[in-house]
């Protein structure tokens, strides 16, 4: 099983659209979580945090559930330049500082 | 204003021919990270430094080598490529402390291709 698993898409949709991205990551002990946005053949860049009491940013929100290991990033409104990968990452617990990557779930918005 | 710097963005090189991708940054960050990313994949965590300190993953193959001859600078170095190894490689950043939720910078990828 893979520590942290998102759906590839992609996901096709109209401007204007809310969608939502799921993950899931396999150690429970996992100590912090990120959701990156990656544009084609470009490197990954930092979109949110997440919290345990949910966050958000504009149009974008972002939940964390640490009992069932899950994590969501919803986008409200989607705009045509959201269309990318959204990369779900997750930091391992304990030692150094390593990043988890999910493989990624593709978004593409179109008019 | 660039952070993390890679060079070059491109690079071809031939099967077995050794090849080096270079790495800077500005943000005088002590740690520095190489992953390789293949297309549709995550990145790829190959190896980190810790200021001077070497960490290679369990999994990286002895073909990949790394250098830090200062805290500026980062080299991925490949000794024999093959074909398979053609990727984007991305060199990040990050500070010492990564409990105050900081992050990992990138670099905007070296793309390999191995004829």
């Amino acid at each position: 099983r893979k520590e942290v698993e998102q759906d590839p898409g992609p996901f096709n949709v109209p401007e204007g659209a809310t969608v939502a991205f799921n993950c899931t990551y396999s150690n429970s002990a996992s100590q912090s979580f990120f959701w990156y946005r990656q544009d084609c053949r470009k490197e990954p860049k930092l979109l949110m945090s997440v919290y345990s009491s949910g966050n958000e940013d504009g149009r974008f929100t972002a939940q964390l559930n640490r009992a069932s290991q899950y994590i969501s990033l919803l986008i409200r409104d989607s705009k045509l330049s959201d269309s990318a990968t959204y990369l779900c990452v997750v930091i391992a617990s304990g030692g150094y500082n390593k990043l988890i990557f999910g493989a990624g779930t593709r978004l593409a918005v179109h008019p | 204003d660039a952070m993390v710097i890679q060079n070059p963005r491109y690079q071809v090189t031939q099967f077995g021919k050794p090849v080096t991708l270079s790495c800077s940054q500005t943000l005088n960050h002590n740690v520095m990270y190489w992953y390789q990313q293949k297309s549709s994949q995550a990145p790829k965590l190959l190896f980190h430094y810790y200021d001077k300190d070497f960490n290679n993953e369990a999994d990286t193959p002895d073909n990949f080598q790394s250098r830090r001859p200062n805290t500026s600078f980062c080299f991925l170095d490949i000794r024999s490529p093959g074909l398979g190894d053609a990727a984007m490689y991305l060199c990040a950043t990050s500070t010492e402390d990564f409990r105050v939720r900081d992050t990992q910078y990138f670099g905007p990828g070296t793309r390999l291709t191995v004829l």
